[in-house]
């Protein structure tokens, strides 16, 4: 079945530092999402890219949707402590490319720390 | 907030014990998920429901019964749990593709279940 590796698994960053991570699948996928989990709570969406090559940004975050709609990633600028917590990507395909209903395939997480 | 609640928030019951969770969102959806999100595992799909009908039943174990009386509502009716069934039991709503909307979803706060 489909599969996203997630990486990195988890970081330690200086406050102010930027941040990347990223998603790879050996599937194509027509629609790439970003969340946030906080302890306790659920995934709250960061970013949504729908279109091959799509660059979006939502305030410190920066994702792409990658040209081979096999990857993406996120990129946190000048980090802050709330920026702690749990980062997944989501894919999501489609019956066009064999995907089971469009649902979402989710990475395992990058666990984001960050020493004030 | 997300649109999406789930009540309640924790839960601890006995193996032998029959107990439902609630979602509900606000948010105009068409389509309900109830996902399993347990410790260093990949959030797993357990069920689809778009507009109120059954989509998909990700080979869940009959002990997990949902219920979708309509589509603002959903519920994951519980009975004669294992203890590996303790996890972050989260609900997710979304537009479906097949009306003609975006498939993102939006998740719930989650309930978090232990079985003793």
């Amino acid at each position: 079945g489909q599969q996203l590796n997630q990486s990195p698994q988890s970081m330690f960053i200086q406050e102010g530092e930027d941040v990347s991570m990223n998603c790879t699948s050996s599937s194509i996928f027509n629609t790439w999402l970003w969340y946030k989990q906080d302890p306790g709570e659920g995934p709250v969406l960061l970013i949504a890219l729908y279109k091959a090559g799509e660059l979006t940004s939502n305030g410190r975050l920066t994702a792409q949707f990658g040209i081979t709609r096999k990857d993406s990633f996120l990129n946190i600028s000048a980090s802050i402590p709330s920026d702690v917590g749990i980062y997944f990507c989501a894919g999501q395909g489609s019956m066009n490319y064999g995907g089971s209903q469009g649902n979402l395939i989710f990475g395992k997480g990058t666990k984001l720390s960050v020493k004030p | 907030e997300t649109g999406v609640t789930q009540t309640p928030r924790h839960l601890v019951m006995g193996m032998t014990n029959k107990k439902s969770l609630k979602c509900e969102q606000h948010l105009g959806h068409n389509a309900m998920y109830w996902y399993k999100q347990s410790a260093k595992k990949p959030l797993e799909l357990m069920f689809v429901y778009n507009f109120k009908e059954q989509t998909e039943n990700n080979s869940v174990p009959s002990r997990f019964s949902p219920e979708c009386p309509n589509s603002s509502h959903l519920f994951l009716h519980l009975h004669t749990l294992q203890p590996e069934d303790s996890a972050l039991y989260l609900c997710a709503s979304s537009q479906n593709p097949l009306a003609g909307g975006r498939e993102t979803q939006y998740f719930g706060p989650g309930t978090r279940l232990l079985v003793l």
